[in-house]
């Protein structure tokens, strides 16, 4: 298994719409996660963090679920400019800890 | 605040030749990252260097890949005698340092392109 597992994707989706990734990972040690955003031939964008209560912004919702070891992001009211690639990032606590990535989420909102 | 530099954005070499790649991290970070990208593929951590320190290069090739993180300057990483199969995109992330979710938060430059021919 690996140790951070999303679904590439696409997901193809009209404006509007409300789309939900998740992210799974292997290692319940981990610590700290984030979302990052990845435009086609630009660097990775720190979308949000992702807090243990499950946090919000605009309109973008992240969650956390330590017993199924996954995390979701939620995207509500679609934009065009929201398509891009999304990418899970799970880091272990501890000594040399190391991000490991997920290799991301393909969205397409199309009108 | 500048972000985080990357240079070249674009790197062309023959094969055989060395690739230095730059990379200066946000004012006032002192852990540096260096992943790899591939065409369609995602991010492969290489290294994890602190100022004059490798903390982990789990991910670097055993050969003719290093890379160096001085007490003055930028980081660089360096691959010698390059082959087609290192065309790719590198990207570096810095960040503030460990403990917590803002000192662990990475902050991406914008790649160096390498191109080998």
């Amino acid at each position: 298994r690996k140790e951070v597992e999303q679904d590439p994707g696409p997901f193809n989706v009209p404006e509007g719409a409300t789309v939900a990734f998740n992210c799974t990972y292997s290692n319940s040690a981990s610590q700290s996660f984030f979302w990052y955003r990845q435009d086609c031939r630009k660097e990775p964008k720190l979308l949000m963090s992702v807090y243990s209560s499950g946090n919000e912004d605009g309109r973008f919702t992240a969650q956390l679920n330590r017993a199924s070891q996954y995390i979701s992001l939620l995207i509500r009211d679609s934009k065009l400019s929201d398509s891009a690639t999304y990418l899970c990032v799970v880091n272990m606590a501890g000594g040399s800890y190391i991000p490991t990535f997920g290799r991301g989420t393909s969205l397409i909102v199309h009108p | 605040n500048a972000g985080v530099m990357q240079n070249p954005r674009h790197l062309v070499r023959r094969r055989g030749q060395e690739a230095r790649l730059r990379c200066s991290p946000m004012k006032g970070h002192s852990h540096v990252y260096w992943y790899r990208q591939l065409p369609e593929e995602g991010l492969k951590f290489m290294v994890y260097l602190q100022k004059e320190n490798i903390i982990d290069e789990s991910g670097m090739p055993k050969e003719r890949f290093s890379a160096e993180f001085p007490k003055e300057g930028p980081s660089i990483l360096r691959i010698q005698q390059v082959v087609r199969g290192d065309s790719a995109a590198y990207f570096c992330a810095s960040s503030p340092g460990l403990g917590g979710r803002e000192q662990e938060t990475q902050y991406f430059g914008p790649g160096t392109r390498l191109l080998v021919l």
